[in-house]
């Protein structure tokens, strides 16, 4: 079965720091990786996607894939309260169909 | 109206009971989806339409039943649930089915009760 792990927190770090979220995959032949945040009674919405090995950036955010050690990460420079949230992983692990697997997420706390 | 909405925000529904949830998108994209959000757990994947064809159902009960008149609603009949089906129920919507590049884009939910 294929499982996408995340450490589910509570993950707590102060205002202006790097916060940084992990998730482990289970299968080598994933292709596409997405995080997601979702505010508490919200629903998920995208913050980054990734394909390849290495760093990808956008704004305050980087993620960061590794294939052969199978993980993912995203980096959040100059932590906001706003950021507390739960941080959702994605795997693709491909196929005919489009099928995201999802971990159960880390709840981020920024303290101002 | 843009996005991807879903009604009813809030349900509350006896075991006998038959409700239906409505997901409307307005993205203009191919595929839709249905994923089940229980707390503690990672978000379940129920049932994939692509082009109105239903591509997936990932051994769902048959007291849930979806239906997908074109590609921009999508339905989850219910009845006769259980309690342990109460959870968040999520639409969402992407370009296509096959585009692992297409992100999914989420409805706000409809959080269900089943007493």
């Amino acid at each position: 079965q294929k499982e996408v792990e995340q450490n589910s927190g509570p993950l707590s770090v102060p205002e202006g720091a790097i916060a940084s979220l992990n998730c482990t995959y289970s299968d080598r032949g994933s292709q596409s990786f997405f995080w997601y945040r979702q505010y508490s009674g919200k629903s998920p919405e995208l913050i980054m996607f990734i394909y390849s090995n290495g760093d990808k950036e956008d704004g305050r955010f980087t993620a960061q894939l590794n294939k052969a050690s199978q993980y993912v990460s995203l980096l959040i420079r100059d932590s906001q309260p706003s950021d507390s949230a739960t941080y959702l992983c994605a795997v693709n692990y491909g196929g005919s169909n489009y099928k995201l697997t999802f971990g159960k997420g880390t709840l981020l706390t920024v303290n101002p | 109206e843009t996005g991807v909405t879903q009604t009813p925000r809030h349900l509350v529904m006896g075991m006998t009971n038959k409700k239906s949830l409505k997901c409307e998108q307005h993205l203009g994209h191919n595929a839709m989806y249905w994923y089940k959000q229980s707390a503690k757990k990672p978000l379940e994947l129920m049932f994939v339409y692509n082009f109105k064809e239903q591509t997936e159902n990932n051994s769902v009960p048959s007291r849930f039943s979806p239906e997908c008149p074109n590609s921009s609603h999508l339905f989850l009949h219910l009845h006769t649930l259980q309690p342990e089906d109460s959870a968040l129920y999520l639409c969402a919507s992407s370009q296509e089915v096959g585009q692992g590049s297409s992100p999914l884009h989420f409805g706000n939910g409809t959080r269900l009760t089943v007493t």
